[in-house]
C-alpha cells in the first residue's frame, strides 16, 4: 500500500500561472482533505471532501478549486497563482468519517513557490 | 483561525529526559489528536483521546485531556534523538470529520 501520494513534489510557478496538484489514496477512505502549511504555522484547511461526490470549503478556500474525481483521487487547482500561495500543500485522507475513528493519513507534501 | 495553541513553541531537551507539551483549544470537541511531523515530511498520527477520556497511553506517549480547562498535554518519556520533530494537536469538533490543527511545538532532543 502506498498510502497517500501527491504529485508533484516541487513546483515553481510565475504569478498568474495555473496548475493542479494531484492526490490519490489507496486505503478506500471516504474523506479527503487539502491543507496548506506556512512557515512556523500549523496546517490550515483549504477544502475537504467528506465523501465521493461532495466538496466543501475549509478555512482558506480563496484562490483554489477542488475536484473529487472518484473515491481515490482529490485534486487541488490554482487558477491564477499568487505569491501569497507559496506554501507547502498536504493532502490527507481519513476512513469512516465518524469521530471515533477519524485519524488522518497524510501525503508527503508539495512544495510550491510562486514568483 | 487556529483552534489549538501549543505551548511551548519550542523545546530542547537531552536524550533520556521527558518532554511535555501542552495544547489549549477554544470550543467543545469530540476528540483531540496528536500528530508528529519530521522535517520536510507529512504528519503522522500518534494518538487520539476522546472527550470522555481523561488519560491515554501508547508506548512512551501519555496524553491527558481536561475538557473543563479545554486543554491537553502530551508527555514523551525517555526521549530519543529520533523524537526530534514538530508535534501538533488537532481537534475534532464533529463537523464532517474535519480537524483543526494547532501551531505546533518543535522538539529538539540532543545526545
Amino acid at each position: 500500500n502506498a498510502g497517500v501520494t501527491q504529485t508533484p513534489k516541487f513546483q515553481v510557478l510565475k504569478t498568474g500561472q495555473s496548475m493542479t496538484l494531484q492526490c490519490a489514496q489507496d486505503m478506500n477512505h471516504n474523506s479527503m482533505y487539502w491543507y496548506r502549511q506556512d512557515p512556523g504555522m500549523g496546517l490550515r484547511l483549504i477544502y475537504y471532501s467528506a465523501s465521493e461526490g461532495t466538496t466543501d470549503k475549509g478555512e482558506v478556500p480563496n484562490g483554489y478549486n477542488v475536484s473529487r474525481l472518484n473515491k481515490r483521487e482529490f485534486s487541488l487547482r490554482l487558477e491564477s497563482a499568487a505569491p501569497s500561495q507559496t506554501s507547502v500543500y498536504f493532502c490527507a485522507s481519513s476512513g469512516s468519517g465518524t469521530s471515533a475513528h477519524n485519524e488522518q493519513f497524510f501525503g508527503p507534501g508539495t512544495r510550491l513557490t510562486v514568483l | 483561525s487556529q483552534q489549538g495553541e501549543e505551548d511551548p513553541q519550542a523545546l530542547s531537551i537531552q536524550e533520556g529526559e521527558n518532554a511535555t507539551m501542552n495544547c489549549s483549544y477554544k470550543t467543545s470537541i469530540n476528540n483531540l489528536q496528536w500528530y508528529r511531523q519530521n522535517s520536510g515530511r507529512g504528519l503522522v498520527h500518534l494518538i487520539l483521546i476522546r472527550s470522555n477520556e481523561r488519560e491515554k497511553h501508547s508506548g512512551r506517549l501519555r496524553v491527558t485531556l481536561d475538557t473543563s480547562k479545554k486543554s491537553s498535554s502530551l508527555l514523551i518519556t525517555a526521549s530519543r534523538a529520533a523524537d526530534t520533530a514538530s508535534y501538533f494537536c488537532a481537534t475534532d469538533t464533529g463537523t464532517a470529520s474535519k480537524l483543526t490543527f494547532g501551531t505546533g511545538t518543535r522538539l529538539q532532543v540532543t545526545l
